[in-house]
């Protein structure tokens, strides 16, 4: 079974300053990792999605995150927050064998002028 | 292209009734699946629908119900609305399926039960 764990569920950033939302996943087999973004009353948009080329993979919006196997881990970052950075971030693992695919509780980030 | 839509984007219900959404996905996208957001709850995963056909569900009672059209537009049916069922009711579509793509989420359609 498959499992992700988003380890802040609010995260509030200087704009400017830089930003790091983390998640640790858990997975039998090999995962496809992917980021979502949730401004508000809007569903959700893809950020970026690992599936085992690159470990380091660059999405929208200056964002990227770094998979890392041996720390089951897959935390997004940016250099320099916006303040139209502040939304809801979901962190989600699937799997193309078992089909299946989960969500992390999601973190929220709030950018401070 | 044009991107996942659903209608109705609002809707609001009293306890007891039934309630249908409608999921329209990306052109040539042969999967569908609905997703429950709440405060409480996050994202809960309802079910996916592909070529016409239940894939995958999720742990929801039997009140929730869908389908899947040739051109592979979805519904989502509710019935016996209960204040719990209260949420953003999400549907994504992608080419092949929840464990393999991408999931291009819609808009959402917001339900309040009163």
């Amino acid at each position: 079974a498959q499992s992700v764990t988003q380890l802040d569920s609010h995260v509030s950033v200087s704009e400017g300053t830089p930003v790091l939302l983390r998640c640790n996943y858990s997975s039998s087999y090999s995962p496809s990792l992917f980021w979502y973004v949730q401004h508000p009353n809007k569903g959700l948009q893809l950020l970026l999605k690992y599936t085992s080329a690159a470990t380091l993979v660059k999405g929208i919006n200056g964002f990227e995150a770094e998979f890392k196997k041996s720390e089951t881990s897959f935390h997004l970052t940016k250099p320099s927050a916006h303040m139209s950075d502040a939304a809801e971030y979901f962190c989600v693992v699937s799997d193309r064998r078992s089909d299946d695919m989960r969500f992390g509780a999601g973190t929220r980030l709030t950018v401070k002028p | 292209k044009a991107g996942v839509t659903q209608t109705p984007r609002y809707l609001i219900k009293t306890r007891g009734q039934q309630v249908t959404l409608s999921c329209s996905p990306i052109s040539g996208h042969r999967s569908v699946s609905w997703y429950q957001q709440t405060p409480g709850q996050g994202l809960q995963f309802l079910f996916e629908y592909f070529s016409e056909t239940q894939r995958n569900k999720g742990n929801f009672p039997g009140r929730f119900s869908g389908r899947q059209f040739s051109n592979s537009r979805s519904e989502m049916n509710v019935s016996t609305l209960e204040l719990g069922d209260s949420a953003l009711y999400l549907c994504a579509s992608s080419p092949e399926g929840v464990g393999s793509d991408t999931q291009y989420f819609g808009p959402g359609t917001r339900l309040t039960v009163l």
